[in-house]
């Protein structure tokens, strides 16, 4: 079946470590997004790829890192920086550059300690 | 900037209530509209959506039409169900750059 996988569903860290979280879509889509939910709040974007080896800051890049070095995979790397890290992170994908249908996977939950 | 407003919940209903989440926009183009629903622990699923004004979105029952006169793209449901109960948030995409949401509204369907 083709989707979006993300892991793992749950992730605990200490406070100043950073961790990556795991993003692989087989629906060879162009384009890749990173999304973080806090509750009470709608999706805010950290991240966007639309091409490999391309990508751009979203609304709310400080503090993250992203990489695509190959096109179905997509890792987010949460730094110490980041002030509040705990949430639930998103990622989505879309068939190419300025499509505006994204799928989303199933999503992780950050929570540090 | 593109931003999206979405009826204030909690929302609790009965089942076989009708369903309504207001939902307006603004954006500075013609942006393609979106509903998407969250069910517990999950990540989003794509229910429905417009990309031009008067287009009808509609899936598993729900319904919303694209008014670019209200700015509006209200979700509708004739009958709720208890597997209904998600949290559902409304979305649109000016030139397909990225995504703007709503905060989500949370519904609750009593049996």
């Amino acid at each position: 079946d083709g989707g979006i996988t993300q892991s793992p569903k749950y992730l605990f860290r200490k406070e100043g470590q950073n961790v990556t979280l795991s993003c692989e879509q087989n629906l060879n889509h162009d384009a890749m997004y990173w999304y973080r939910q806090d509750p009470g709040q709608g999706l805010r974007l950290i991240y966007y790829s639309q091409i490999v080896n391309d990508f751009q800051k979203g609304d709310i890049a400080e503090g993250y890192s992203v990489s695509r070095e190959k096109k179905e995979s997509f890792p987010l790397t949460v730094t110490s920086a980041q002030k509040n890290p705990t949430a639930f992170y998103l990622c989505a994908s879309s068939i190419r550059r300025h499509t505006d249908t994204q799928y989303f996977g199933p999503g992780t939950r950050l929570t540090v300690l | 900037g593109d931003s999206v407003t979405q009826m204030e919940g909690p929302v609790t209903l009965s089942e076989e209530a009708f369903l309504t989440i207001n939902c307006t926009y603004t954006a500075t183009g013609y942006p393609s509209l979106f509903w998407y629903v969250q069910y517990p622990g999950e990540g989003l699923q794509l229910l429905l959506k417009a990309t031009k004004a008067d287009d009808k979105g509609s899936n598993k029952g729900f319904e919303a039409t694209y008014r670019k006169e209200t700015t509006s793209f209200h979700l509708e449901k004739g009958s709720v169900q208890v597997s209904d109960s998600a949290v559902y948030f409304c979305a649109l995409s000016d030139r397909g750059e990225k995504l703007t949401f709503g905060t989500g509204t949370r519904l609750t369907i009593i049996p």
